[in-house]
C-alpha cells in the first residue's frame, strides 16, 4: 500500500513569510498527525486529527499555527507569519482505528528552513 | 510527568559489535514503549514495541529490546552492528497504556558504525 505522502520537501523562506504544507495519508486512517521535530530533538506532536475532527492541539502555536483536514483525508498545515524558530522537519503520520492502540505510520517529512 | 531519556546523543561502534541504545522512561500506568529509527531525510520506521506482553521483543533488522519494570529501561541491542544500521534512533512512550496513540519521543541517538 502506499505510504504517507507530504509535499514540499524542502522548503526555505524569510521570516515574517507565510508557508504551508500538505499531507495525504495512507488510505482509510482516520487519525492523522503533524509533528514539528526540531534538529537535535525528538519530534512533537503539534496536532492530531480524528476524521475531520481535533483531538489534540494543546502543542500548537494558535497564534500562527493552523491546520485543517476538511474532508477526513488530506491535511494541510499553515505557519503565518514565520519566525526563525519555526526551521525543523514536519512529519505527518497516520493510524488506523482498528485495535486498542494503532501503530501511527510516518510521511518523509517537509524540512523548512526559515531565514 | 510522563518522558523518555535517551542516554548518548551520538554512539560509534566498530562493524560486527554489539549495539546497545539505552531508554529509561517515566510514566504513572504501565507504559507502551517503542524504537523507531530515522534514515537521513526520511520518515520514521518503526523496529519494535512493547504493549505488555513478552518482555523481550523482536524487531526488525536483527533489533531487540527488554522491558525492565524494575529499571524503568528499554534498552536497544542487536548483537552484531553492520553499516546499514547507521541511523538516529529515537524511543518513545505511550504513558497511557494505549488508551489513547499518543507517543512522547526522546531526543534521538545518532548511531555510526565504523568500518
Amino acid at each position: 500500500e502506499a505510504g504517507v505522502a507530504q509535499s514540499p520537501r524542502y522548503k526555505i523562506i524569510e521570516k515574517r513569510q507565510s508557508v504551508a504544507f500538505w499531507c495525504n495519508p495512507i488510505s482509510g486512517h482516520a487519525t492523522l498527525y503533524w509533528y514539528q521535530q526540531i534538529l537535535g530533538q525528538g519530534p512533537k506532536l503539534l496536532i492530531q486529527f480524528q476524521n475531520n475532527g481535533v483531538v489534540d492541539d494543546s502543542q500548537l502555536p494558535k497564534d500562527r499555527f493552523s491546520a485543517e483536514r476538511l474532508k477526513g483525508v488530506d491535511s494541510t498545515l499553515k505557519i503565518q507569519p514565520a519566525k526563525l524558530e519555526d526551521s525543523a522537519v514536519y512529519l505527518c503520520a497516520s493510524s488506523d482505528n482498528r485495535g486498542s492502540y494503532n501503530e501511527q505510520f510516518f510521511g518523509p517529512g517537509t524540512r523548512l528552513t526559515v531565514l | 510527568a510522563q518522558s523518555v531519556t535517551q542516554l548518548g546523543s551520538h554512539v560509534s561502534v566498530s562493524e560486527g559489535a554489539l549495539v546497545l541504545l539505552r531508554c529509561n522512561y517515566s510514566s504513572s500506568v504501565p507504559p507502551y514503549l517503542f524504537w523507531y529509527v530515522q534514515y537521513p531525510n526520511q520518515g520514521l520506521q518503526l523496529l519494535l514495541k512493547y504493549t505488555s506482553a513478552a518482555t523481550l521483543v523482536k524487531g526488525i533488522n536483527g533489533f531487540e529490546a527488554e522491558f525492565k519494570k524494575s529499571e524503568t529501561s528499554f534498552h536497544l541491542t542487536k548483537p552484531s552492528a553492520h553499516m546499514s544500521d547507521a541511523a538516529e534512533y529515537f524511543c518513545a512512550v505511550n504513558p497511557y497504556g494505549g488508551a489513547t496513540n499518543k507517543l512522547i519521543f526522546g531526543t534521538g541517538t545518532l548511531l555510526a558504525v565504523q568500518p
